[in-house]
């Protein structure tokens, strides 16, 4: 069975500054989609950005771009000048190709600091 | 509807009432989820319709849950008798056609269940 691990509860990050959120994942498939979630106060799950598994290329959206490594199976967001409105909880998910299923992690709290 | 919308946005009841959440995804998406995010964890599968149909009904975490979706649209998710560990916020979410490499969920603020 798919796993997805987020190993940081909490993370806090000097405003401008840059972060970087940790996610690793366990699967034996080949075809499959990686997933950064928001969820601020208001509760709304809002998607930052998606890798396909068989791009070499790091997605990019903006300030926010991930580091996939998939030999590592490894997948981190990093965040470029923080800004406040990006503290939020932030989570991983992982979906098989060609299938509905969705797995999350645990999620990890980001603080930005004025 | 320009998003996913869910009623009511909070919801405070008696332990062993029954109550009724609502979903209202996407135009067009033919894909529904619903999970459960208890305080301070992450997301907990439910059920999952394509169409009217759940393939998949693997997560309901016993029979006192239920959902049902009419119309390819709105869907309910109903716990009967509900307990104190019921509570927990209720997301719904809805995407395109999930099977598709492009698919990606979309999510309503949820509905915060609060079980006295």
């Amino acid at each position: 069975a798919q796993t997805v691990t987020q190993s940081q509860p909490e993370m806090s990050v000097q405003e401008a500054e840059t972060v970087t959120l940790s996610c690793t994942y366990d699967t034996s498939e080949s075809d499959y989609y990686l997933f950064w979630y928001k969820q601020p106060p208001s509760r709304q799950m809002i998607l930052v950005i998606r890798q396909e598994a068989y791009k070499q290329q790091n997605a990019t959206e903006n300030r926010f771009s991930v580091n996939f490594q998939k030999a590592a199976k490894s997948f981190s967001l990093k965040i470029s000048d923080s800004q406040l409105g990006d503290a939020a909880m932030y989570f991983c998910a992982y979906r098989s190709g060609g299938t509905y299923k969705y797995i999350f992690g645990t999620g990890t709290r980001l603080k930005v600091l004025a | 509807g320009a998003g996913v919308s869910q009623s009511p946005s909070n919801k405070v009841t008696e332990k062993g009432k029954d109550v009724e959440l609502r979903c209202d995804p996407i135009s067009g998406h033919t894909a529904l989820y619903w999970y459960r995010q208890s305080l301070g964890q992450g997301l907990e599968f439910l059920i999952y319709f394509q169409g009217n149909s759940a393939p998949d009904k693997s997560g309901l975490p016993s029979d006192r849950f239920s959902a049902e979706r009419t119309g390819g649209s709105v869907s309910t998710l109903t716990i009967q008798r509900t307990q104190q560990e019921d509570s927990a916020v209720y997301l719904c979410a809805s995407s395109l056609e999930a099977s598709e490499s492009t698919d990606t969920q979309y999510f309503g603020p949820g509905t915060r269940l609060t079980v006295l």
